[in-house]
């Protein structure tokens, strides 16, 4: 069972419109969760992380929500640029020696910016 | 900058073949992992290590094994090669408690 999830495979939006990224998590334990972003043919890139301390972390044009309660995160790319067009992973890690130092990543969302 | 190198950017092997991956890291992480990326599943972890001659069991484990002799390499090995085998094989590294992995390039393995 996927503990985490990203329930939109794909999104298509138009350069200088917001493009928002959800994910959902199932595991409580989470306390630290990362955006990678991921060109064809490259390995994934590290975007933006936040702490389960958080509920807002801010770079840039990127900016990522966290809902505990909700177990809900969410990625803000404003605006959107044509370079931003990519396949975008959620990731969650869990801090306890039985979990190690492993992410859990979800299934991806490929973003389409429509010049 | 971080730099993971892999071996082989693609792999064409046939079922039944014995497979190795590479895997080098030039920052001296403890860590590394390894991980394959399949349409709508996302990334799977493998296998990870924390410190040479060390390694963990990730979800999918089965079929595969891996070597870590030296800090710096971290090799997958497939020892029978299956079609369900063919994917994007990722590796990455990360300092002892940091979250922050960095990937390599990727190997795309078709097994035939």
């Amino acid at each position: 069972d996927q503990q985490v999830k990203q329930n939109s495979p794909s999104l298509s939006v138009q350069e200088g419109r917001i493009s928002i990224l959800n994910c959902d998590y199932t595991n409580s334990m989470f306390d630290y969760f990362l955006w990678y972003k991921k060109y064809p043919a490259e390995g994934p890139t590290f975007l933006i992380s936040i702490s389960s301390i958080k509920d807002k972390n801010e770079d840039g044009r990127f900016t990522v929500f966290l809902n505990k309660s909700a177990k809900h995160l969410s990625l803000h790319i404003v605006p959107s640029q044509p370079g931003d067009s990519a396949v975008y992973f959620c990731a969650a890690r869990e801090t306890s020696k039985a979990a190690g130092n492993k992410l859990t990543f979800g299934g991806g969302t490929r973003v389409l910016v429509k010049p | 900058d971080v730099k993971v190198t892999q071996s082989s950017r693609y792999l064409v092997k046939r079922t039944g073949e014995k497979v190795f991956l590479e895997c080098v890291q030039d920052m001296d992480h403890e860590n590394m992992f390894w991980y394959r990326q399949d349409p709508g599943l996302g990334l799977r972890l493998i296998y990870f290590s924390y410190d040479v001659k060390m390694k963990e069991k990730g979800d999918i484990p089965e079929g595969y094994s891996v070597s870590r002799e030296k800090k710096e390499r971290f090799s997958l090995i497939l020892e029978s090669a299956s079609t369900n085998q063919t994917s994007m094989y990722l590796c990455a590294s990360s300092f002892g408690g940091e979250e922050k992995l960095f990937f390599g390039s990727g190997t795309q393995l078709s097994v035939l």
